[in-house]
């Protein structure tokens, strides 16, 4: 069964250093997410592309966080500097379709730590 | 903005017993899918629930969505120690922009 590829599987960076982390949907699928899980939590969106474009990133934290799929295939999101309180499980999942009953596939994630 | 709830936040089960997670929103729903978590794992979906009073079954898990659409449970009949993890329930809206907002979760823990 095909999945969502994410990269790298953990992160260990110090405080105001940048991250970056990649993710491959499942190929055709034209929706994708960015979620960020605090252990103990559920997942929290952070961003929601359709295709290239940005259709939520209303719970993103702009001064630092960017995300982008330019070619609408492939994504990455940045932290620029990272905090001590963004250690976190970077979790990406994508849907065949933007309508809402359409199952999520996520992939592994990126748990990062910050020092 | 919507809130999703979950009780409770952890059970823990002798083998062999039933267990159940709750789950409420603070908006009417459009749907609601269910999410496992095993430990180290990331979420893979489980069923989706569309209609009012709507009840699915899968082998020993049985799920349902309420007749106002804001709440869900899963009850899972004689738990295995196969069923260890999280369990998250995702509502869906279709208000401008269509989201999935996840639970809180319950993690399930078995002993044997």
């Amino acid at each position: 069964e095909a999945e969502v590829a994410q990269s790298p599987r953990y992160k260990i960076t110090e405080k105001s250093q940048a991250v970056a982390f990649w993710c491959d949907p499942i190929s055709g699928h034209a929706t994708l997410y960015w979620y960020r899980q605090i252990l103990g939590q559920g997942p929290e969106l952070l961003v929601q592309f359709q295709d290239e474009s940005v259709v939520d990133d209303s719970q993103l934290p702009k001064d630092r966080f960017s995300a982008e799929r330019l070619k609408g295939v492939d994504s990455t999101l940045k932290i620029q500097p990272a905090e001590l309180g963004d250690s976190a499980m970077y979790l990406c999942a994508s849907r065949r379709a933007r309508q809402v009953n359409e199952k999520l596939f996520f992939g592994s994630g990126t748990q990062l730590s910050v020092l | 903005g919507q809130q999703v709830m979950q009780i409770p936040q952890y059970q823990h089960v002798q083998e062999g017993e039933d267990f159940t997670t709750y789950c409420n929103s603070s908006t009417t729903l459009s749907n609601i899918q269910w999410y496992k978590q095993r430990p180290g794992g990331h979420p893979v979906f489980l069923i989706q629930l569309v209609k009012s009073g709507e009840v699915k079954k899968q082998k020993r898990l049985t799920f349902q969505f309420g007749e106002a659409k804001k709440n869900s449970s899963l009850h899972i009949t004689a738990t295995q120690t196969t069923d260890v993890g999280t369990y998250f329930c995702a509502g869906g809206t279709n208000f401008g922009n269509e989201k999935l907002t996840f639970g809180t979760g319950t993690r399930l823990t078995i002993i044997p």
